[in-house]
């Protein structure tokens, strides 16, 4: 049962903090993406790769978000320095386009990282 | 305003009632529209995709697209306390990466 695994599942970290979040996209998918959900926004695409390659990123905070795909098997959220404003769960979610279509139907999400800045 | 407006409730029924929820939109440029169920510390899971204006049924679930009004309804016939989640609906262009709603909570009373 193929599915998207993210780590850790839970994060409490202190304000000024370097937090790392982890994702796994299902083998074979070539779309990733990365959410942030709170009570308040909802549901925000902070940036999304497809083949490796950043497609956008207009939804994350540039000056201490980023996010990289160092290999086909992992993805990468990185907030440096964490501010209890990030206080959020963060989903990844990964999906196949096909060669005949222009973007992926089915987005795949995983658990999600619930992250605490204290 | 958001590009995509939903209630967020929360909606509480009794098992066995029909449930309507909805999304308004204001991008006509939307073409896919999709509704993702999300139980409680749990990641978003696909529940029904329509493409275009029109009616899609899929067992209990029957999902509703009017282009004209920018109006799309998920509607649950004998609602069930399995039911109970939030659902959020999504919608795209056929570029663009998919829009959520911010969810409505619905609860399923036994």
């Amino acid at each position: 049962d193929a599915r998207v695994t993210q780590t850790p599942r839970h994060k409490v970290t202190e304000m000024g903090q370097e937090v790392t979040m982890r994702c796994q996209p299902i083998l074979g998918h070539n779309t990733v993406f990365w959410y942030r959900q709170t009570m308040m926004q909802g549901l925000e695409l902070l940036a999304y790769f497809r083949n490796r390659a950043p497609l956008d990123d207009s939804g994350m905070p540039k000056d201490r978000f980023s996010a990289e795909m160092p290999d086909a098997t992992l993805a990468t959220l990185k907030i440096q320095p964490s501010e209890p404003r990030d206080s959020a769960v963060y989903f990844c979610a990964s999906g196949l386009v096909r060669e005949d279509r222009l973007s992926t139907d089915t987005q795949y999400f995983g658990p999600g990282t619930r992250l605490t800045v204290l | 305003q958001k590009e995509v407006e939903q209630d967020p409730g929360p909606l509480s029924v009794p098992e066995g009632a029909i449930v309507s929820l909805n999304c308004t939109y204001s991008n006509s440029a939307f073409q896919y529209f999709m509704w993702y169920r999300q139980y409680s510390r749990k990641g978003p899971e696909l529940l029904m995709y329509t493409y275009s204006s029109g009616n899609k049924e899929d067992g209990r679930f029957t999902a509703q697209v009017d282009k004209s009004s920018k109006y799309i309804s998920l509607f649950i016939r004998d609602s069930q306390p399995s039911d109970s989640a939030t659902y959020l609906c999504a919608m795209k262009t056929g570029r663009r990466a998919l829009t959520f709603g911010s969810g409505t909570r619905l609860q399923v009373q036994p």
